[in-house]
């Protein structure tokens, strides 16, 4: 069965950065992206970024431009999300997600079908 | 603020059916997918193109589009239901997924 299981929670004090890992089992790791999405206390859900576990490519969200690096390690089926000069309103739960795509139609859709279980990074001095 | 709006609160008698919409100008060039998310736990895909359920999602769950609007309809609503449900699809250039708000669901 298809699982994400995310590094455990962080805290980092104000300008640090934290990296969270999210290795994937039970499909081919290197057929699909993996998106980034946070949650802040409380709030929505926030959309971060794309990384394609094929070639590397990314895609970031772009207010985060400059701050965030995703990457990959095929050999061990993981991800990575790196979050740089932490503020205190990225405190949030961070999730990895595998993304896929759906045509039909004459209409494309894009989903995330499977999550990690989060991971809580508090940014607090 | 979100280029998909969703109300952030509706509630339903239990047994009784819901609408749960989406609006966005994406909408009208790409499917939404429709996550349903309890407390302290990881969102769960529920619907996603033109009205698929993933295996494991029950059939009182289903999707539907018009327009600028997506819906996800939950038909006999159970008390498990209760729950905020998340809108997603493409922002106005289609390069970028973006959530809706939220809506938080209340089971009477």
């Amino acid at each position: 069965q298809v699982q994400l299981v995310q590094s455990g929670a962080e805290v980092k004090k104000p300008g640090a950065s934290v990296k969270v890992s999210c290795k994937a089992s039970g499909y081919t790791f290197t057929s699909y992206g993996i998106s980034w999405v946070r949650q802040a206390p409380g709030q929505g859900l926030e959309w971060m970024g794309w990384i394609s576990a094929y070639n590397g490519n990314t895609n970031y969200a772009q207010k985060l431009q400059g701050r965030v690096t995703m990457t990959t390690d095929t050999s061990t089926s993981t991800a990575y999300m790196e979050l740089r000069s932490l503020r205190s309103d990225d405190t949030a739960v961070y999730y990895c997600a595998r993304d896929e795509a759906y045509y039909g139609s004459g209409n494309f859709g894009y989903y995330f079908d499977y999550w990690g279980q989060g991971t809580l990074v508090t940014v607090s001095s | 603020s979100s280029e998909l709006t969703q109300d952030p609160a509706v509630s339903v008698a239990l047994g009784q059916t819901v609408r749960i919409t989406c609006q966005g100008d994406s909408l009208r060039s790409y499917y939404a997918s429709w996550y349903q998310q309890k407390p302290g736990q990881a969102p769960v895909l529920v619907i996603y193109g033109k009205n698929n359920r993933p295996s494991g999602i029950p059939d009182r769950f289903s999707g539907s589009s018009s327009g600028n609007t997506a819906s996800l309809t939950i038909t006999g609503a159970q008390a498990e239901d209760e729950a905020d449900y998340y809108c997603n699809s493409r922002d106005s250039s289609g390069n970028h997924p973006v959530f809706g708000g939220g809506t938080k669901l209340t089971v009477l």
